[in-house]
């Protein structure tokens, strides 16, 4: 089944720690992307790729960094965690830039920062 | 920072009601989707408009893009409680590198 999958779906941490949020797709897809939405801010992107080894920063990058090793995977980190950062992750991925392809959203990752 | 701003944030109303969510910016898009999520779920794609002007229709769904490209709408005809759910409107710019989401609509259609 084609999908975008993102690990852990729920992370209550601590200030400071370390984290990872994973995202990965099965359909060889070369943009991914993450977003956070928040309540009455929409989705606000944080980080995108146009393919292995390109990344960019989106509106929100502070405190985020990505990387883009392989082209199925595409993980968030949160060097030091902060409470701002409490959010819903989405990680998305699509085909190409054309308009016609269809952006994919991951299920989710409700993280809270203590 | 560009915005785009959807109205109303909330909405609830009675089954076999007509509606419409507006999607308003200041800035031109390539290109304006229209999704839909549902709780503890990522969005989902309903539609792409790309030209000024544009309507899509979508069985009981009918979106239009401004002729200007700045501005969206959803109209749900007899909406059914099925159609409960978050609505959010996306524009993409010339090059689609980034995509900036409104706000969302969150629609109850009660029985």
């Amino acid at each position: 089944e084609a999908q975008v999958t993102q690990n852990p779906r729920y992370l209550i941490t601590v200030t400071g720690k370390k984290l990872t949020v994973t995202c990965s797709q099965n359909m060889n897809h070369e943009y991914m992307s993450w977003y956070r939405q928040d309540p009455g801010l929409g989705l606000r992107q944080i980080y995108y790729s146009m393919n292995v080894e390109v990344t960019d920063k989106g509106d929100v990058p502070e405190g985020y960094k990505v990387s883009r090793k392989e082209k199925r995977n595409f993980p968030l980190i949160l060097e030091s965690p902060s409470p701002n950062q409490t959010s819903l992750y989405f990680c998305a991925s699509r085909l190409s830039l054309a308009y016609y392809n269809e952006q994919f959203f991951g299920p989710g990752t409700r993280l809270t920062v203590l | 920072t560009q915005l785009l701003e959807q109205s109303p944030q909330f909405l609830s109303i009675q089954e076999g009601e007509n509606l419409t969510v507006y999607c308003n910016s200041s800035s031109v898009f390539s290109s304006l989707q229209w999704y839909r999520q549902e709780p503890g779920e990522g969005p989902v794609l309903l539609v792409t408009v790309v030209t000024g002007g544009e309507v899509k229709k979508l069985k009981r769904l009918t979106f239009q893009f401004g002729d200007a490209r700045k501005d969206s709408s959803l109209h749900i005809t007899a909406a059914q409680p099925g159609d409960t759910g978050l609505y959010l409107c996306a524009g993409a710019y010339t090059g689609g590198f980034k995509t900036i989401f409104g706000a969302g609509t969150r629609l109850f259609v009660k029985a």
